[in-house]
């Protein structure tokens, strides 16, 4: 079945681990995203990719790192985690041509907590 | 600052009309999107505007006004099943989406 993947599905974290979510998509879409989402906001962007091989910060990019070495996969990277990223974070993907706005796809999410 | 404004919540009951509003101030406009999310779900593409007027898709219809920064979503014939959070969305000028924090919206039988 064509879609997003994300993994886990949830976590439990001791503030200052790392920890890497990852995020798989098979619709050969060019972009792809990352959000958190917490109660009583939107969701909010932490970095995008609109091609393979390159990156872009969002809103809330500080603590968080991204790679995209392929079409498909698109990690992000807690290198030391603290209590404030704690939240639910979507991946998303969207067939992005350039100049022209599209619909973004998302995954299931991912619930960690870090305590 | 850009800024996405929609009711918190709320309630309608089973087979009749909710209107859902969405007010916008934004760098740019490259169109509106309405998005479902029920709890504990991903968000699910509902509609997109990009020029005023009104969009019909079957029981849920999506209308914007650019010159007011206004749209709202359309509910018809309500469901149980309709009971789920809805998020605008609006595409500014670096085309990266603006959320709203959603409106969840109850549905009593």
């Amino acid at each position: 079945i064509a879609g997003i993947t994300q993994a886990p599905t949830s976590q439990i974290l001791a503030a200052g681990r790392r920890m890497t979510l990852r995020c798989t998509q098979d619709m050969r879409h060019n972009a792809m995203y990352w959000y958190r989402q917490d109660l009583g906001l939107g969701l909010r962007l932490i970095h995008y990719s609109n091609t393979a091989g390159t990156t872009g910060k969002g809103e809330v990019p500080d603590g968080y790192s991204v790679s995209r070495a392929n079409t498909d996969d698109f990690p992000l990277t807690l290198a030391s985690a603290v209590p404030s990223q704690t939240s639910v974070y979507f991946c998303a993907s969207s067939d992005r041509i350039a100049g022209e706005a599209d619909t973004q796809y998302f995954g299931p999410g991912t619930r960690l907590t870090v305590l | 600052g850009q800024n996405i404004d929609q009711p918190t919540e709320m309630t309608a009951t089973e087979g009749a009309i909710v209107q859902i509003n969405c007010t916008y101030q934004t760098s740019g406009f490259n169109g509106l999107f309405w998005y479902q999310q029920h709890a504990g779900e991903a968000p699910t593409f509902l509609s997109y505007n990009v020029l005023d007027g009104l969009e019909e898709k079957g029981r849920f219809s999506s209308f914007l006004s650019r010159s007011k920064g206004y749209s709202y979503l359309l509910l018809k014939e309500l469901q149980m099943k309709d009971s789920a959070s809805y998020l605008c969305a609006v595409m500014d000028s670096n085309y990266q989406l603006i959320w709203g924090a959603g409106t969840k919206l109850i549905i009593k039988p």
